[in-house]
């Protein structure tokens, strides 16, 4: 079966825009989420929205990072007026609920450039 | 929230058994122990978790100490697709706080 997909894989923007960060779950799954990884400092929860709601969770570090849910198992998580330190692979991964195992996709590696 | 401590970086030789260590010596009574592991250019994959007795699954066995203070992660037989990052995370019921600390990068020798 279909796991977690996201995209683009890559991504490069320039510091001050927008991006937006694509996430396809899995069907069924109602937890979805949002990490951020980088180097040396491992993976947080950025946000996370639960199964009715297009509302997001935390919106941590910052209110720059959003997410929607504008279908069951699709997800965007938007960043506005991108920083250089944005530079990280964002991690999108779903569930069945809260405390079940999470599934993870590949991830966005994003750039500030 | 309680952290875990795990090695930098581990090797093992191929078809032999794997203890991969972690403590947790601030653990809580809540606090379920949960394994994830992250191949190259892969997000994190689920292993394994547990509460307080030890726990066995296709992939792998976890076997936590009676005060749960630590924990050993056991791969029965190591492949070379074993080789990856291997993070364990103290997550308390319901909460979805789930962090990824450094990990222990395994090694897998042929």
């Amino acid at each position: 079966g279909a796991g977690v997909s996201q995209s683009p894989r890559y991504k490069v923007a320039k510091r001050g825009r927008d991006v937006a960060l694509r996430c396809d779950s899995i069907s069924g799954h109602v937890t979805l989420y949002w990490y951020r990884q980088t180097l040396g400092q491992g993976s947080e929860v950025l946000t996370y929205s639960q199964s009715d709601a297009q509302r997001d969770k935390s919106g941590r570090p910052s209110g720059r990072f959003s997410a929607e849910r504008p279908e069951r198992s699709v997800s965007t998580l938007k960043i506005q007026r991108t920083e250089q330190g944005d530079s990280a692979v964002y991690l999108c991964a779903s569930s069945q609920g809260l405390s079940y195992e999470q599934y993870f996709g590949p991830g966005t590696r994003l750039t500030v450039t | 929230d309680a952290k875990t401590t795990q090695p930098n970086s581990m090797e093992s030789n191929e078809e032999e058994p794997v203890h991969l260590p972690c403590n947790h010596s601030t653990i809580s009574g809540t606090d379920y122990i949960h394994w994830y592991r992250q191949l190259p250019s892969q997000g994190p994959e689920y292993v394994i978790h547990g509460l307080t007795s030890n726990v066995n699954n296709r992939m792998a066995s976890l076997a936590i100490a009676e005060d749960r203070k630590s924990s050993t992660l056991i791969l029965h037989r190591a492949t070379l697709r074993d080789a990856a990052v291997y993070y364990c995370i103290l997550r308390r019921y319901n909460n979805n706080d789930m962090r990824f600390g450094a990990g222990t990068r395994l090694t897998v020798k042929p």
